[in-house]
């Protein structure tokens, strides 16, 4: 079956544009997370979104939020976009349970300029 | 708050050797941790994981060990080859949260 899908692969965009990024995890899976990665900081989480609702959060600004759609389809959006936002943003998405093995799309690289 | 970190940024090993990647965490409460595989320009691979009430688990040609007294996790890779070469990531969850925290990645190279 089709893995975790992220698009678009790259973007770029100036200081201040908000930027919006889209997830489809893989068919089953209603949980999706997303983590930011970056050469300084590395993998750090964001939040996560099960059926619809976030369920959890990480310690990043406001300026970051998501959603998820009925069909798990999920998207995070970043508003009034800084030059430290630029990193590689990773979608991961597991059955939700506690089963939290957790499968990552191979994520868009943003870069801010 | 949680911190999960590696003993070391680098490791080199020679073709057909063992590999061991170490973690240490400092979150009492994780009781799932995970070694997640980034090849450049891919998304993490899960490799293994391993809940806390066990001190080791095996996989394909590879081993994960936890001591949960002093904190610690360990990836063992058996006779090493060029495709393991990549960035590995230790992670650790409370699976009631159901969110993962990222150790900063070891590097291994494998010299042919």
């Amino acid at each position: 079956k089709a893995g975790v899908t992220q698009t678009p692969r790259y973007l770029i965009k100036t200081r201040g544009q908000q930027v919006t990024l889209s997830c489809s995890p893989i068919s089953g899976h209603r949980s999706v997370s997303w983590y930011q990665q970056t050469p300084g900081q590395g993998l750090q989480f964001l939040f996560e979104y099960f059926s619809e609702t976030q369920r959890n959060k990480g310690n990043f600004p406001g300026r970051f939020s998501g959603r998820q759609f009925s069909n798990s389809r999920s998207e995070m959006n970043v508003s009034t976009l800084e030059l430290g936002d630029s990193a590689l943003y990773l979608c991961a998405s597991s059955l939700g349970g506690r089963n939290t093995e957790a499968f990552f799309g191979q994520g868009t690289r943003l870069t801010v300029v | 708050g949680e911190s999960v970190g590696l003993h070391l940024p680098t490791l080199s090993v020679q073709e057909g050797d063992n590999s061991i990647i170490n973690c240490a965490y400092s979150n009492s409460a994780s009781d799932y941790f995970i070694w997640y595989k980034q090849e450049s320009g891919k998304g993490p691979q899960f490799i293994i994981d391993i809940r806390s009430n066990m001190d080791k688990r095996q996989g394909q040609r590879v081993t994960v060990l936890l001591n949960k007294t002093v904190k610690h996790l360990s990836l063992q890779i058996a006779a090493t080859q060029p495709g393991d070469s990549a960035v590995y990531f230790c992670a650790e969850g409370d699976t009631g949260a159901n969110n993962l925290f990222f150790g900063t990645g070891t590097r291994l190279t494998v010299i042919p």
